[in-house]
This record gives structure tokens, sequence and C-alpha cells, in this order.
């Protein structure tokens, strides 16, 4: 059974930059796509963007600019930092695992909330 | 960029069967997965690729996609399944978009 688990600092100063990790258990980083999604209080699912074990990255348009996803095969994780953060930027985020059919996220991680604030 | 919409909230009895349903523009030309999301919670997959369920998901929840309009089916509703829904959408033009979230109350 694939366990995903979020690491990272709850509250980050406006332009600054958000740096998490998540750490994948029963399962290897080294096949599959994994996944950052975020929450904002009360609000939708939004996708940030994926790495696949290659290294390759895909990005979601709207934070493109702002995103960095990168992977650790040696600690079985992968990261995702994103700069000039924003009060907009507050949310739970997720880190999830694609399938080889890559339409869907099969494990998600138990997310952590991030507070964007001075 | 790519839409889809849900309806805000769905109510249905006990025992009886809730639809909730996902609109976008050729909506039935991509594949559409739903998530089940209970309050503080991380999202569960309970549909993916429009019809297939995963492993340990129960057979009252049902999929379909086509035109415009995906479908969650819930037949036969247990108060266990009172939670947020989310439909998901992917294809290679417009990578991971998700839908607007429906509150499935049951009363």
């Amino acid at each position: 059974q694939v366990q995903l688990q979020e690491s990272g600092p709850g509250l980050v100063k406006p332009s600054e930059t958000l740096s998490l990790t998540c750490t994948v258990s029963g399962g290897s980083v080294r096949s599959n796509y994994w996944s950052w999604i975020r929450q904002p209080p009360g609000k939708g699912l939004e996708w940030i963007g994926y790495i696949y074990y290659t290294g390759s990255t895909n990005y979601n348009p709207s934070l493109m600019s702002r995103v960095t996803i990168s992977l650790d095969t040696s600690k079985n994780q992968f990261s995702l930092k994103l700069n000039s953060v924003t009060a907009a930027d507050t949310a739970v985020y997720y880190c999830a695992r694609l399938p080889p059919a890559i339409t869907h996220f099969d494990y998600w991680g138990q997310g952590t909330q991030v507070t964007v604030s001075t | 960029s790519y839409e889809l919409t849900q309806p805000p909230s769905v109510s249905v009895s006990p025992g009886q069967t809730a639809s909730i349903t996902c609109s976008g523009d050729k909506l039935g030309d991509k594949y559409t997965c739903w998530y089940q999301q209970k309050p503080g919670q991380s999202p569960l997959l309970v549909i993916y690729q429009d019809t297939k369920r995963p492993s340990g998901i129960p057979e009252r929840f049902s999929g379909s996609n086509s035109g415009d309009t995906a479908t969650l089916t819930i037949s036969g509703t247990q108060t266990m399944d009172e939670a947020d829904y989310y439909c998901q959408a992917w294809d290679a033009t417009t990578d991971y978009v998700f839908g607007t979230g429906t509150k499935v109350t049951v009363l």
C-alpha cells in the first residue's frame, strides 16, 4: 500500500518561498508520476503540477512562472517550491500519485495546511 | 481555460439514488474521475476513467460520461456517503481540471 506524507513549514511570509516535501513509502518514486494539488480554505481543488521519475515536469499554466517540483530518489521524496507567495496561496497542500494511466490521482497524502501571513 | 461545473448541493434520502452532474465542453471526449472528500480528510478516488471503480469502493458508486456531462450515481445511498464530491477531467491538452464540487447531504 502506497503512503504519502507531506511536511514543511505551516507559515510562510508574503513574497517568500513556500517549500514542501512529500515522503513516499510502500512504493518508489523511481516509477509513476508524482503530483502536488492544493485546496484553499472552503474551496475546491487545484492541480499544481507533476514530476515523472525521469525528472520531466508539467505545471499548471496559471502557476508555471512560480513553481518548481523536484525529485530526490535517494530519499524517496519529491518536493514543491512556490515562490513569491501571497495570501491567495494559503491552502491545504496535498501530494498525490498518478498511476501509469495518468488520468487520475490514486493515492493522496493527508495534506498540510500552509498559511501565508506576516 | 477549461472549466467544470457541478451543482453546489444535492440532497438524498437514505436508500435512494443520488446523481451528481459535472458539465464541461465536450467532456465526453476526456477521461473523467470522481473523488469523495469528507471533512478534514484527503480526497478518495471513487470512480476513474469514466466508469471504473477502484478496489474497495462499493458497487453502489457508478459513473458515466457522454456529450458535455459526466454523472456520478450513488445507488442505495447510505449516511456514510455524506461528503463533498469533485469531478476531475484529463486529456493531453487541458491536463488536470477539477470541478467546483458538490456537497451531498443524506437526510
